[in-house]
């Protein structure tokens, strides 16, 4: 059955550290990966997505995500981390089959510490 | 251009009440989907439609109808409301092209069902 698993429910960082956020995925066919960003009271955007060709995908807000197909996962990460950039981060894999439907992953709390 | 939109942002009922959310997207995307989000459990998919006219049962749709007579417009009905129908509900649409699985969210309703 396809899944998405995030690991990490909570995460605290410090302002200006790094950040890796993992995702792994459970899918047959090759997986359109997403990672959404949901700042409180707010609605899901995207931070970057994956269809194919290069496994390191750059998206907004300085963030970028490694596909590793071996290891099945797609994990985020960010190089140096603004207090901003506290929220919930979901993990998706596109399902297919023609619907365009997602599977989410449980997602992860970030907390950035000034 | 909006995006999509969700009516209303906040709502109260009592169990056993009915309501309809609406959800109204101005991109003519094909596909729309409705999602709630619960604490830890990421966003599980409801119901979903790939077209005007049509619908189709997501991972929870126990409790929940939905109605999709005009493109733009994604509507949730629930008939009779019961406490663990108390959530956050996101609707959410995609043009659906080959190639591209992008999902453009709304800015959600939150329903508390006592």
């Amino acid at each position: 059955a396809q899944s998405v698993t995030q690991p990490d429910i909570h995460i605290t960082v410090s302002e200006g550290a790094s950040l890796e956020l993992r995702c792994n995925y459970s899918y047959g066919a090759t997986p359109y990966l997403f990672w959404y960003v949901q700042s409180p009271g707010q609605g899901l955007q995207l931070l970057l997505k994956y269809f194919s060709g290069d496994t390191l995908v750059q998206g907004i807000k300085g963030f970028e995500a490694e596909f590793k197909r071996s290891q099945s996962s797609f994990n985020l990460r960010k190089p140096s981390v603004h207090w901003s950039d506290a929220a919930e981060y979901f993990c998706a894999v596109g399902a297919g089959g023609g619907t365009y439907k997602y599977i989410f992953g449980t997602g992860t709390r970030l907390k950035v510490l000034a | 251009n909006a995006g999509v939109t969700q009516t209303p942002k906040f709502r109260v009922l009592k169990t056993g009440q009915s309501m309809t959310l609406l959800c109204a997207q101005d991109m003519n995307h094909e596909y729309m989907y409705w999602y709630r989000q619960d604490p830890g459990m990421g966003l599980r998919l409801i119901h979903y439609s790939v077209g005007e006219g049509t619908t189709a049962k997501g991972e929870v749709p126990d409790g929940y109808n939905v109605s999709r007579l005009k493109k733009q417009n994604f509507l949730l009905g629930l008939e009779s409301a019961a406490p663990s129908q108390t959530s956050v509900y996101f609707c959410a649409s995609t043009q659906g092209l080959a190639g591209t699985y992008e999902q453009y969210f709304g800015p959600g309703t939150r329903l508390t069902v006592t």
